[in-house]
């Protein structure tokens, strides 16, 4: 049971590129989050999605795009990407209606931006 | 938006005594109060959750208490261990607002 996988776990890149996040999950979840974590902001929602082709904006959502084609992938993409945006993404899903049930969280990845 | 205080930062006890973490909350719209925990290096993971419509909920040498009136959930622990030593998050969700907002996190340490 792989339960949720993201990948990469690690990545660098540098300013003004184009970096993606994946996130996959076995269990058919329906919703599914992608937060980032900096010291000191705990965890922060940057996108959520209902269903397959149902996303819409978190907490933090400028200058990430997210796209939902499968129940199972959820990526996350950064189109041009700033060192503000060096942090811990995570990924996770939900078998409740959203946010009043049980979040299960991703490993991590780790993007720095030089 | 929901906005939600986490106290202290950090937390440093010694093995066997309670820890007790605070967190408050702004929306009164709010019904479910989940605390993760966070090991070094690891995912959050869900120790135990609470809905607006109880006051109190106990797993073993944890426990969560609510008090909806003053806007403020606290997560206590008994007979810590150094196992218990991580980042705990706290958070605030609301069914009908679609929102989970989390606490910036208390790191506890439990001293052997």
């Amino acid at each position: 049971d792989a339960g949720i996988t993201q990948s990469p776990r690690y990545k660098i890149t540098e300013t003004g590129r184009q970096v993606t996040l994946m996130c996959h999950q076995t269990w058919s979840h329906s919703y599914m989050f992608w937060y980032r974590q900096d010291l000191g902001h705990g965890l922060r929602l940057i996108y959520y999605s209902a269903a397959a082709d149902i996303t819409d904006k978190g907490e933090v959502p400028d200058g990430y795009v997210v796209s939902r084609s499968k129940t199972e992938n959820f990526p996350l993409t950064l189109e041009s990407a700033t060192r503000s945006q060096t942090s811990v993404y995570f990924c996770a899903s939900s078998k409740g209606t959203g946010y009043t049930g049980e979040l299960f969280f991703g490993e991590g990845s780790r993007l720095t931006v030089l | 938006g929901e906005n939600v205080e986490q106290h202290p930062s950090t937390l440093s006890v010694q093995e066997g005594d309670s820890a007790v973490i605070k967190c408050t909350y702004s929306d009164s719209a709010s019904n479910y109060f989940p605390w993760y925990k966070q090991e070094l290096g690891k995912r959050p993971q869900l120790i135990i959750d609470i809905r607006s419509n109880v006051g109190e909920k106990k797993d073993q040498r944890i426990a969560v208490t609510l008090n909806k009136t003053a806007k403020h959930f606290s997560l206590h622990i008994t007979e810590t261990q150094p196992e218990d030593s991580a980042v705990y998050f706290c958070a605030a969700a609301s069914s009908g607002n679609n929102d989970m907002r989390f606490g910036a996190g208390t790191r506890l340490t439990v001293k052997p």
